[in-house]
């Protein structure tokens, strides 16, 4: 198993522009997230997707979308590149199973739009 | 809301000098506590689940435990492999998609 990928893994925007970065799960989860880490900070959710055609809004939305039209893809959209999205994107993956959902992640898009 | 704060921010730590991690969290039902270790430039790796106050688990010179207010980690006499970020996280409502929400991180450096 590959576990979570995601590509690219580094990426310069300039501001205005648009961009999907990919991620992909080999392990059959249900449940799929998009995360962003800023510099010394933790993680904030973005989306989140809890199966194939349903997604929901995390605690930092704004400014991106997702689709999940398959089990294994959650892609993540920036529609107009703001300095502000200048951050590292993680997927994650989880699965329910007698109540332990430990989520997986990918190892990373480092994203800096100037 | 929940909330999970972690401290120290950073340790620094002499190899075999053992010491402990700290997440303090709030959250309405806990359906479990997550600690995660993350290295420079890679996506944070799972290390432990924790369900219920009074819970321990161990892997190699870690050791988590859990209360119903905070977690420990201790790292036992850390070797220099074991310099890297760790993070806390909570497991809400399955309901709302089995969100987890995360600490800031403590930044553990070990030093030969």
């Amino acid at each position: 198993n590959a576990g979570v990928t995601q590509t690219p893994k580094f990426r310069i925007l300039k501001i205005g522009q648009s961009m999907t970065l990919q991620c992909t799960q080999d392990m059959n989860h249900n449940y799929m997230y998009w995360y962003r880490q800023d510099p010394g900070m933790g993680l904030k959710l973005i989306y989140y997707s809890v199966g194939a055609g349903i997604t929901d809004k995390g605690e930092v939305p704004n400014g991106y979308n997702v689709s999940r039209s398959t089990t294994e893809d959650f892609p993540l959209r920036l529609e107009l590149a703001a300095p502000s999205q200048t951050s590292v994107y993680f997927c994650a993956s989880s699965y329910l199973k007698r109540d332990s959902y430990e989520q997986y992640f990918g190892p990373g898009t480092r994203l800096t739009v100037t | 809301e929940d909330q999970v704060t972690q401290s120290p921010e950073a340790l620094r730590l002499q190899e075999g000098e053992s010491s402990s991690l700290n997440c303090s969290y709030t959250v309405s039902g806990l359906r479990g506590l997550f600690w995660y270790r993350q290295d420079p430039g890679k996506g944070p790796e799972f290390l432990f689940t924790l369900y219920s106050a009074g819970e321990e688990k161990e892997k190699e010179r870690l050791k988590a435990t859990l209360t119903k207010k905070e977690s420990f980690l201790h790292i036992t006499a850390p070797k220099p492999e074991d310099s890297a970020t760790y993070l806390c996280a909570v497991g809400g409502n399955k309901a709302a998609g089995n969100k987890l929400t995360f600490g800031g991180g403590t930044r553990v450096l070990v030093k030969p």
